[in-house]
């Protein structure tokens, strides 16, 4: 079975600081990494995915993850964060290459925020 | 597009209590979720539906039920609601393994129901 772990909560920063949030799976097969926003009192949105090719993906608001296999990680970073990332982030992974890779196994998430 | 819509958006029910929560897409997805969300514990995976008519269980099944009676609609019931069913209960679709963005979750905005 696979499983994911976010290893910090909380991760408090001050404004046009870099921030890295941090998460590591577990899985017995090839995986689809993810990782969702949630802003306060909202649902979920996609941020950013890697399902395969360059291990390194981006977003259109400034954050990337990077894959990394031997690790078993898909950290989170953004080099200069605002204001408005203060949210919570959560990490998922699906096993890829069929079976049940429709579903997702999430993370219990980070909130990160972003003091001026 | 109105994309994932959930009715009602807060609800607070008495132990014992019944109820049913809809969760509506207009993209035409084929897969649908159900979710809860509790601090600390990030997603977890209620029930789901890969198509019209079938359901099946998720990670914490116990004590609800799900129906997929429209392609566009699936329910979720509590038949006799308890205190440890307080929760944010979100509502999530996904096209099919082999379409476009087929591993990309659309979420609902949520419902905070509380049982006392």
């Amino acid at each position: 079975a696979q499983s994911v772990t976010q290893l910090d909560s909380q991760v408090p920063v001050f404004e046009e600081a870099p921030v890295e949030l941090r998460c590591n799976y577990s899985s017995s097969v090839s995986v689809y990494l993810f990782w969702y926003v949630q802003y306060p009192n909202q649902g979920l949105q996609l941020l950013l995915k890697y399902l395969s090719g360059s291990t390194l993906v981006e977003s259109i608001n400034g954050f990337e993850a990077e894959f990394n296999k031997s690790q078993t990680s898909f950290h989170l970073r953004k080099p200069s964060v605002h204001i408005s990332d203060t949210a919570e982030y959560f990490c998922a992974v699906s096993e890829g290459g069929g079976g049940s890779n429709y579903k997702l196994t999430f993370g219990k998430g980070t909130l990160l925020t972003v003091n001026p | 597009n109105a994309g994932v819509t959930q009715t009602p958006k807060f609800r607070v029910l008495k132990t014992g209590q019944s109820m049913t929560l809809l969760c509506a897409q207009d993209m035409n997805h084929e897969y649908m979720y159900w979710y809860r969300q509790d601090p600390g514990m990030g997603l977890r995976l209620i029930h789901y539906s890969v198509g019209e008519g079938t359901t099946a269980k998720g990670e914490v099944p116990d004590g609800y039920n799900v129906s997929r009676l429209k392609k566009q609609n699936f329910l979720l019931g509590l038949e006799s609601a308890a205190p440890s069913q307080t929760s944010v209960y979100f509502c999530a679709s996904s096209y099919s393994i082999g379409g476009p963005n087929s591993y990309e979750q659309y979420f609902g905005p949520g419902t905070r129901l509380t049982v006392t």
